[in-house]
């Protein structure tokens, strides 16, 4: 079982509606969990960053965690095609604060 | 303007031959990291630095060697022991106590 799961995508929106990306792990006590936005051939972009159960929201990014069925979720509203990346969930271990674990990467893309 | 620096963008390696990525931040950040990128799969972690003089192994360590003289410089050498190092290589910096990543623009690797 991989650390850090998504779904790799493609996942395809059109212009204006909701992205939903979702990300699982598997280290129950993991403590802090990223979104990080890559464009091709980029380095990855912090985008948000959530510490505790519920949701948080910065402009139209929304980060949802739920430690207790351990995942999380990145939401965009509004998407526009400048979203169109690969989105990188990031989740800290719990036994080095130095070693974050990765997952794969779930590929957007926003359709005008 | 503050930032993580990585050269050169990209790299070509001739059998059995090292080559050295070069890593320099001024944002004064004690941390710095090597992550490899490949082709649909989330960044792993090669070494790690917390402080001048002292870096870890991550989880791929095998291949690579590191040095942390200076606190803005953490030159990752691909050698060649690594016998896959077609990859993207990506730096980056943290401050003590915060997870929060700060990359450079990566090198893409290359073997000829």
């Amino acid at each position: 079982q991989k650390e850090v799961e998504q779904n790799s995508g493609p996942l395809s929106v059109p212009e204006g509606a909701i992205a939903s990306l979702n990300c699982t792990y598997s280290d129950r006590g993991s403590q802090s969990f990223f979104w990080y936005r890559q464009y091709s051939g980029k380095s990855p972009e912090l985008i948000m960053s959530i510490y505790s159960n519920g949701d948080k929201e910065d402009g139209r990014f929304t980060a949802q965690l739920n430690k207790a069925s351990q995942y999380v979720s990145l939401l965009i509203r509004d998407s526009q095609p400048s979203d169109s990346a690969t989105y990188l969930c990031a989740v800290n271990s719990l036994y080095n604060n130095n070693d974050m674990r990765f997952g794969a990467g779930t590929r957007l893309t926003v359709k005008p | 303007d503050g930032g993580i620096t990585q050269s050169p963008k990209y790299l070509f390696r001739k059998e059995g031959q090292n080559v050295t990525l070069s890593c320099e931040q001024n944002l004064n950040h004690d941390a710095m990291y090597w992550y490899r990128q490949d082709p649909g799969q989330g960044l792993r972690l090669i070494y790690y630095s917390q402080i001048v003089n002292d870096f870890q192994k991550g989880d791929i360590a095998e291949g690579y060697s590191v040095s942390r003289e200076k606190k803005e410089s953490f030159p990752l050498t691909v050698t060649s022991a690594q016998k896959n190092p077609t990859a993207f290589y990506l730096c980056a910096s943290s401050m003590p106590g915060q997870r929060k990543l700060f990359f450079g623009s990566g090198t893409q690797l290359s073997v000829l």
